[in-house]
């Protein structure tokens, strides 16, 4: 089993629409998420983290995570066109980030 | 502005010849670290650093070498490069109360033939 699992998607939604991304993780003792965002060609970039049990808002991003579950999600609101990239879900555990194979959005006009 | 740097962005070398990519960070960050990225196995770690002095083997330190001899700086040596080293290479740094919060630079496209 992977330690942090993400659908590769790609995963497409008309523009305005909630984008919902899902990720699951292997070790119970995680305590740290997060969500990358890299465009085509480019590095990754912090967007969102929580530790909590529970949502976060930022803007038009929602983190949400349900410990219980091993479960992180992220939801992009009102979807844009230049939201299309891959988003990588990453888990702090055992000393280094772990990070998912990513899940590409596609936002179509 | 804040940023990690990695020089060269693009090389392209052949099997064997001796080469470092520099990585440099202008935020005081004590925890550096370098991944490979590859198409369906993402991102992996190479090595890290949690300060000067102080580095340790990540999930695929095979054929790499890395120094922390200043804190800015966290060169990625590869002493024998082979065409399986051909990939994306991402440094990245951030403070040690907040590890998980990395900042990226903007990656090294290496080739080896």
């Amino acid at each position: 089993q992977k330690e942090v699992e993400q659908n590769s998607g790609p995963l497409s939604v008309p523009e305005g629409a909630i984008a919902s991304l899902n990720c699951t993780y292997s070790d119970r003792g995680s305590q740290s998420f997060f969500w990358y965002r890299q465009y085509s060609g480019k590095s990754p970039e912090l967007i969102m983290f929580i530790y909590s049990n529970g949502d976060k808002e930022d803007g038009r991003f929602t983190a949400q995570l349900n410990k219980a579950s091993q479960y992180v999600s992220l939801l992009i609101r009102d979807s844009q066109p230049s939201d299309s990239a891959t988003y990588l879900c990453a888990v702090w555990g055992g000393g280094k980030l772990i990070f998912g194979q990513g899940t590409e959005l596609s936002v179509k006009p | 502005e804040a940023q990690v740097t990695q020089n060269p962005r693009y090389l392209i070398t052949v099997t064997g010849k001796k080469l470092t990519v520099t990585c440099s960070q202008n935020m005081n960050h004590e925890y550096m670290s370098w991944y490979r990225q590859d198409p369906g196995l993402g991102l992996r770690q190479i090595y890290y650093s949690m300060n000067v002095e102080v580095t340790d083997k990540g999930d695929v330190p095979e054929g790499y070498k890395v120094s922390r001899k200043e804190k800015r700086n966290f060169p990625l040596i590869l002493e024998s490069p082979s065409p399986n080293q051909t990939s994306l290479y991402f440094c990245a740094s951030s403070s040690l109360d907040s590890l998980g919060e990395q900042y990226f630079g903007p990656g090294t496209r290496l080739t080896v033939t």
